[in-house]
């Protein structure tokens, strides 16, 4: 059973571009959560989906970021016009689903973010 | 709000010493405790597991206690290796009013064991 995969793990965007963040959950689990780590911090919660539906998007920034998770297929992180600020490794974890229960994360490798 | 803080930031072991590695958070009205480690340029290994009913989590050479009331924990791990090098996370986990369950994470703990 293979972990949560994340794609790609290194990825170098210019100012302004748009980067495309993608996560496959552990077979089996319905449940994705997105998470920045800037450099000398700890992980810092951004949004949390389902399969077709966004559970909790408020750690997101309000402009430019953007999270699915679709029907079929991984789920995409997207930002688009790129700052040197979004330079981070973003984590996503996904779980299992269990209605009113607290269901373990289980972590991806990361996407190590750089804009130049 | 959560805020988790973990101290110190950095810890320099040679080998054989007993590392202590502290976390405190703020809302002591949390569900479950977890430590993880993170070696460079990878991801979140989960370490132990501590359910806010419990004191402490034993597996191996490492141990983690949990004082709720005072908002610590702390990780021990006995006899450090060279290969316990790594960042060591704390992440509280709490219920929220959206009816769902929130991660907070320290910054960290860079641990490094010198052979």
């Amino acid at each position: 059973n293979a972990g949560v995969m994340q794609n790609p793990r290194h990825l170098v965007r210019r100012r302004g571009q748009e980067a495309r963040l993608r996560c496959s959950p552990m077979k089996g689990h319905s449940h994705v959560y997105w998470y920045r780590q800037l450099p000398e911090e700890g992980l810092k919660f951004m949004v949390y989906l389902q399969k077709e539906n966004i559970i909790d998007e408020s750690g997101m920034p309000k402009e430019r970021f953007s999270a699915e998770f679709p029907k079929e297929g991984p789920s995409i992180l997207r930002i688009q016009q790129v700052v040197r600020g979004d330079s981070a490794a973003y984590f996503c974890a996904s779980s299992p689903w269990a209605s009113g229960s607290w269901n373990e994360q289980f972590f991806g490798p990361g996407t190590r973010l750089t804009v130049l | 709000k959560q805020e988790v803080t973990q101290i110190p930031a950095a810890l320099s072991v040679p080998e054989g010493e007993n590392l202590v590695l502290n976390c405190s958070f703020t809302d002591s009205a949390i569900y479950n405790l977890q430590w993880f480690r993170q070696d460079p340029g990878k991801g979140l290994t989960s370490l132990l597991l501590i359910q806010s009913s419990q004191r402490e989590q034993t597996s191996g050479r490492l141990n983690a206690s949990l004082d709720k009331s005072s908002g610590r924990s702390t990780l021990y791990i006995a006899a450090s290796q060279p290969g316990d090098s790594a960042t060591y996370l704390c992440a509280v986990i709490s219920y929220n009013w959206s009816n769902d369950y929130k991660l907070s994470f320290g910054a960290g703990t860079t641990v490094t064991v010198r052979a």
